[in-house]
């Protein structure tokens, strides 16, 4: 079966410091990856998504960024961080199959607080 | 994908059917409804989805009007562990699995 991990749980992280969120899904092939970020009380906000290695698109200008280095393995970044980047971070992922009747998978996300 | 509208919260009883109303007025004819939930302190996780037919599976219902341009998810005995932000979400069955865009939801609050 499919199963997806996000580490580390929470984070508090300094304004102006580097982060690193990891995320990667095991029992499938080629997945599509997203990131999104949901601040407090707030919606889901899609950040980036990845139809393959190498390949991100962005949906939103700011100081993040990410990559995908392996099939199933999706980083997000930022070389320094900002007070608006706190937030609940999710990953997610969806089969490699042309069609909308794709179910969404999400991970259990990473609670990041910047101070 | 097209846009939804949801009402921002609703509110229910334990034990009575609670609707959840969705427009998308702008649906295209390949667009699929989806529904999922997002559990306090959780991701979101799937519920339900549909084309054109009503469907019915261990968690909900899904009534889609003979327009498409509306739908209505339906929990038939809401319980406190079905609070939680529910959104309605169109997939396009034509395109590719690039973007899925999430609407704020309705907050559905179960009380005893």
């Amino acid at each position: 079966s499919q199963t997806i991990h996000q580490w580390p749980a929470t984070l508090v992280q300094p304004v102006g410091s580097p982060l690193s969120l990891e995320c990667t899904v095991e029992g499938t092939s080629n997945p599509n990856l997203y990131w999104y970020r949901q601040a407090a009380g707030r919606g889901l906000q899609l950040l980036f998504y990845s139809v393959g290695i190498g390949q991100i698109s962005s949906e939103v200008p700011q100081n993040l960024s990410a990559s995908r280095p392996q099939d199933r393995q999706f980083i997000l970044s930022s070389k320094k961080l900002l007070l608006s980047d706190s937030g609940f971070y999710l990953c997610a992922w969806i089969p490699d199959l042309a069609g909308g009747m794709e179910t969404q998978y999400f991970g259990p996300g990473t609670r990041l607080l910047v101070l | 994908d097209a846009k939804t509208t949801q009402p921002n919260s609703m509110e229910s009883n334990e034990e009575e059917p609670v609707h959840l109303p969705c427009n998308h007025s702008t649906i295209s004819g390949t667009d699929y409804i989806h529904w999922y939930r997002q559990l306090p302190s959780q991701g979101p996780e799937y519920v339900i989805h549909g084309l054109t037919s009503n469907v019915n599976n261990r968690m909900a219902s899904l009534a889609i009007a003979e327009d498409r341009k509306s739908s209505t998810l339906i929990l038939h005995r809401a319980t406190l562990r079905d609070a939680a932000v529910y959104y309605c979400i169109l997939r396009d069955v034509a395109g590719t699995a690039s973007k899925l865009t999430f609407g704020t939801g309705t907050r559905l609050q179960v009380t005893l």
